[in-house]
C-alpha cells in the first residue's frame, strides 16, 4: 500500500534555530503533498499545499517566510520552521494522495518542541 | 474548502458495544473518507465511500452516506479497547478536517 514516511518523529530545538521536517512518498509519486499542524486535542489545520517544481500554496494566516516548503522531487517535500519560537511547538503532519478518488496517506507526524 | 464536522465530540463505551459517529459536510462531494488517529500519531485511512454509494463495509466498519443530507456515519461494531482513538472525516477536497470524535472503549 501507499506509504508516506515522515522524519524526524520528534525534535527539540532552541529558540531562534531552524528545523527541517521531511516527508517522503515511498512507493508512489506525489506531485502534491500537504502539511498540517495539530495542537493537543485539536483537529488538523492545513498549513500549505506543496507542489512539485513550483511554489507552495499557503493557507490564510500561515507565514510563508516562517514555514518554508520545498518540493524538489516527486517523492520528497520538506517543511522548514525558521527562527523557531516556543509557540511553534506543535505536531506537524504531512500527507499525500496516491491516486485521485483515493484516501490520503499520512506521515506519522513530527512532534516539535522549541525550548 | 470543504469541511467535515464530526459528532459527538467524545464517546465512551464498553468493549463489545457498537460505536456510531457522524459527519456533516457543506458542499457537493465526489467521495468522503474516514480516518483514525491514535494519540500523538499520524492519521490512518480507514475507508472511502463514493458519492454514488450509500453504504460500505470493511471488517467491523460500516459507513453510510446520505448526500441529500450531506452527512455520513461510521459504525464500529463489537468495539475493542484498541479502537480507542480520534476519528475524523474528510471530503474529497479532503484538506480540512473537523474536530473529530474521541472514542474511548473501556475494557
Amino acid at each position: 500500500g501507499a506509504v508516506v514516511s515522515q522524519h524526524p518523529s520528534w525534535v527539540i530545538c532552541k529558540s531562534g534555530t531552524s528545523v527541517k521536517i521531511e516527508c517522503r512518498s515511498l512507493d508512489f509519486q506525489a506531485t502534491t503533498m500537504f502539511w498540517y499542524r495539530q495542537f493537543p486535542k485539536q483537529s488538523l489545520m492545513l498549513m500549505a499545499t506543496s507542489n512539485e517544481g513550483s511554489k507552495a500554496t499557503y493557507e490564510q494566516g500561515v507565514e510563508k517566510d516562517k514555514f518554508l516548503i520545498n518540493h524538489a522531487s516527486l517523492t520528497l517535500s520538506t517543511l522548514t520552521v525558521t527562527s523557531a519560537h516556543p509557540e511553534d511547538s506543535s505536531f506537524y503532519i504531512c500527507s499525500a494522495r496516491p491516486f485521485t478518488d483515493y484516501g490520503y496517506t499520512f506521515g506519522s507526524g513530527t512532534r516539535l518542541t522549541v525550548v | 474548502s470543504q469541511q467535515g464536522e464530526e459528532d459527538p465530540q467524545a464517546l465512551s463505551i464498553q468493549e463489545g458495544e457498537n460505536a456510531t459517529m457522524n459527519c456533516s459536510y457543506k458542499t457537493s462531494i465526489n467521495n468522503l473518507q474516514w480516518y483514525r488517529q491514535n494519540s500523538g500519531r499520524g492519521l490512518v485511512h480507514l475507508i472511502l465511500i463514493r458519492s454514488n454509494e450509500r453504504e460500505k463495509h470493511s471488517g467491523r466498519l460500516r459507513v453510510t452516506l446520505d448526500t441529500s443530507k450531506k452527512s455520513s456515519s461510521l459504525l464500529i461494531t463489537a468495539s475493542r479497547a484498541a479502537d480507542t482513538a480520534s476519528y475524523f472525516c474528510a471530503t474529497d477536497g479532503g484538506l480540512t478536517f473537523g474536530s473529530g470524535t474521541q472514542l474511548t472503549v473501556l475494557p
